[in-house]
């Protein structure tokens, strides 16, 4: 099965600072990857996704992250980050070919974005 | 097009009640799938329903169950309540499963679930 460590639980950066927001996985072969933003209430809305291809994806709101197989690894990056930026985020993966059909999630990262 | 539809927003209700949460998958998608959100838990996966079959369950009591119409939309079931149920309950959508390919979850904005 499939496994996903975010180890950091809360994240504090200046705004026009830049940031990175570490992600960590466990599954046998390459997964599909994903980065979900969730703002306090609401629901989940997709950043970014890995399938295939480039390790370096973009996203929405100028967000990208890089795959990294050797270190199974998709660290989402953003250069100079916005005080609407403040948010929890999710990395997510998902199982290839998979019967289990669906995402497992790491427990978060709180960003909180101070003046 | 509309997105993944959640109803009601709010519930409360009192232990050992019933509580009923729905969900509209995006037009066209065929699986569904159900997520708890409780406080310092994260994201628990629940279930997840496609073509009208439940394909798969989490690690979740048996008072936890639902039905996917054949419309697709579904219906998210939990009996017996405790206050430990007390959480966000996240729908999502998918226009196939990953075992047919790659593809985005579209999540709903959640019914928060309150247990007196």
């Amino acid at each position: 099965a499939q496994s996903v460590t975010q180890p950091d639980i809360h994240i504090t950066v200046s705004e026009g600072a830049s940031l990175e927001l570490r992600c960590n996985y466990s599954y046998g072969a390459t997964p599909y990857l994903f980065w979900y933003v969730q703002s306090p209430g609401q629901g989940l809305q997709l950043l970014l996704k890995y399938f295939s291809g480039d390790t370096l994806v973009q996203g929405i709101k100028g967000f990208e992250a890089e795959f990294k197989r050797s270190q199974s690894s998709f660290n989402l990056r953003k250069p100079s980050v916005h005080w609407s930026d403040a948010a929890e985020y999710f990395c997510a993966v998902g199982a290839r070919n998979s019967g289990y059909s669906t995402l497992t999630f790491g427990k978060g990262t709180m960003l909180l974005v101070s003046p | 097009e509309a997105g993944v539809t959640q109803s009601p927003t709010h519930l409360i209700k009192t232990r050992g009640q019933q509580a009923t949460l729905r969900c509209s998958p995006i037009s066209g998608h065929t699986s569904v799938y159900w997520y708890q959100q409780a406080l310092g838990l994260g994201l628990q996966f629940l279930l997840w329903y496609d073509e009208g079959e439940e394909r798969n369950r989490g690690n979740f009591p048996p008072r936890f169950s639902g039905r996917q119409f054949p419309n697709y939309s579904s219906e998210l079931n939990v009996n017996a309540l405790e206050l430990e149920d007390s959480a966000l309950y996240l729908c999502a959508s998918s226009l196939v499963p990953f075992s047919r390919g790659a593809n985005v979850l579209t999540f709903g904005a959640g019914s928060r679930l309150t247990v007196l």
